[in-house]
């Protein structure tokens, strides 16, 4: 157990719809990280935020937005959702620069 | 981040030490290296790191060659519940580095 928690695990869903994925962080840890995990593109960095701020961004669709509350945990909002975002969602925390730590991720399904 | 490079996949049998090779020429000074699993469709999970000196924990023993360029991660006494895809990552580590996850080595170990 990695001492980060995702919710829900499972999520179907239908296109056009908008889904809300859940991260808590390590107690102390101040960065998350969101990361997709799909079959034809293997794992990949979506968005960093570090005490509240937005810190790094990489492949995140436009349709795609987090944000990390004072409480330190974090979600990431998915819109319009389309049959390719179809993936695992996994989230990690760090202290500041350091070793991260996954969650147990989310799987979603558009239908 | 440097790029690295890794054999897609290997076999190993239980009981016996698995050594991964993992590539990572363009390796920077001040890029520490990383080793990450997942199993099946779990979350990553976090093995070890080393900068330049060889490293152990209670999971895995990491060893650097003195030109950096490379890299092998030992598990000892490998177990099936040690088949996985094992990630060798580089990186800096600051606040804004994420992760770059390439293919990774799959894992198989054998009764």
């Amino acid at each position: 157990d990695s001492g980060v928690t995702q919710t829900p695990k499972h999520l179907i869903t239908a296109t056009g719809q908008r889904v809300t994925l859940r991260c808590s962080p390590r107690s102390g840890d101040l960065s998350v990280y969101w990361y997709q995990q799909s079959l034809d593109q293997g794992l990949q960095f979506l968005i960093q935020y570090y005490n509240g701020e937005e810190r790094a961004k990489g492949n995140i669709l436009e349709r795609f937005s987090a944000q990390q509350f004072p409480d330190l945990h974090s979600e990431l909002n998915l819109s319009s959702l389309e049959l390719g975002d179809s993936a695992l969602y996994f989230c990690a925390s760090s202290v500041a620069t350091g070793t991260q730590y996954f969650g147990p991720g989310t799987r979603l399904l558009v239908l | 981040d440097a790029k690295t490079t890794q054999p897609p996949s290997m076999d190993c049998a239980e009981g016996r030490a698995a050594n991964l090779p993992c590539n990572h020429s363009t390796i920077s000074g001040n890029e520490y290296v990383y080793w990450y699993r997942q199993i099946h469709s779990q979350g990553p999970q976090y093995i070890i790191h080393g900068l330049k000196n060889n490293e152990t924990n209670e999971m895995a023993s990491l060893i650097i060659t003195e030109d950096r360029k490379s890299s092998t991660l030992i598990l000892p006494h490998a177990t099936l519940r040690d088949t996985a895809v094992y990630y060798c990552i580089v990186r800096v580590n600051n606040a804004g580095n994420m992760l770059t996850f390439g293919g990774g080595t799959r894992l198989m170990v054998k009764p």
